[in-house]
């Protein structure tokens, strides 16, 4: 069975940092692309960063370009995502997901975990 | 960066209607379209990639269709388990991007 499982959410004040970790079972990690999407309570998805299969090439949206970086250990089967300059806007689930392909990516996110919660408040 | 916008919204119906969301991209896109469910308190689950593919263990009363800017999702019969959120996302493209979601709610 595939799982996805986030951890490292927290209540953080504005301009703070926080590193999200997200472990994997049940796939050969190393073959597939993965991807950190958050969402605002009761909102809409949107799409964090893609990471490839062996963590040479990543890619950010524009609104965490800069101050979020995400990386991964293959020999550890994890992933994660280290947040710098934390604004209000950032407050959201995270979710950490697997992309179906390898290389970069497909762009389909085929397996979510369950979201870690971050909060950014003073 | 590509906007995906869904319709309706919000959509009321009952069991065993047949409903159909639409995503429409504001360029051309291809096939590059997924479809998401969504349940209140979980991680969205993958219905259909490539604008008409099922993802394995979904069922076949749900099929998307389209191409270019303009998409679909069909359910064919509604089942007391599909009331949910549905969201469309474009994957032609970064930053991948998501529709605002169809909430379906029982009428």
């Amino acid at each position: 069975e595939v799982r996805l499982v986030e951890s490292g959410g927290a209540v953080v004040q504005p301009g703070g940092s926080l590193r999200l970790s997200c472990g994997v079972s049940g796939f050969s990690f190393d073959d597939y692309a993965m991807h950190w999407v958050r969402q605002v309570p009761g909102r809409g998805l949107e799409w964090v960063s893609l990471i490839s299969w062996d963590g040479s090439r990543t890619y950010y949206a524009d609104s965490v370009k800069g101050r979020f970086i995400m990386s991964r250990d293959n020999s550890k089967n994890s992933l994660s995502l280290e947040m710098k300059s934390l604004r209000g806007e950032d407050t959201a689930m995270y979710y950490c997901g697997k992309d179906r392909q390898g290389g970069s990516g497909s762009y389909y996110v085929d397996k979510w975990g369950q979201g870690t919660v971050v909060i950014v408040a003073s | 960066d590509i906007q995906m916008t869904q319709s309706p919204s919000s959509v009321s119906a009952s069991v065993g209607d047949r409903v159909t969301i639409t995503c429409r991209a504001t360029q051309p896109i291809g096939d590059w379209v997924a479809w998401f469910q969504q349940k209140p308190g979980e991680a969205p689950k993958l219905l259909i990639f490539a604008a008409s593919t099922l993802q394995s263990g979904v069922p076949s009363r749900f099929s998307g269709s389209g191409s270019g800017t303009d998409f679909t999702l069909t359910i064919s019969s509604l089942q007391p388990e599909d009331f949910a959120t549905y969201y469309c996302q474009q994957a032609h493209k970064l930053p991948i991007t998501f529709g605002q979601g169809t909430r379906l709610e029982i009428k």
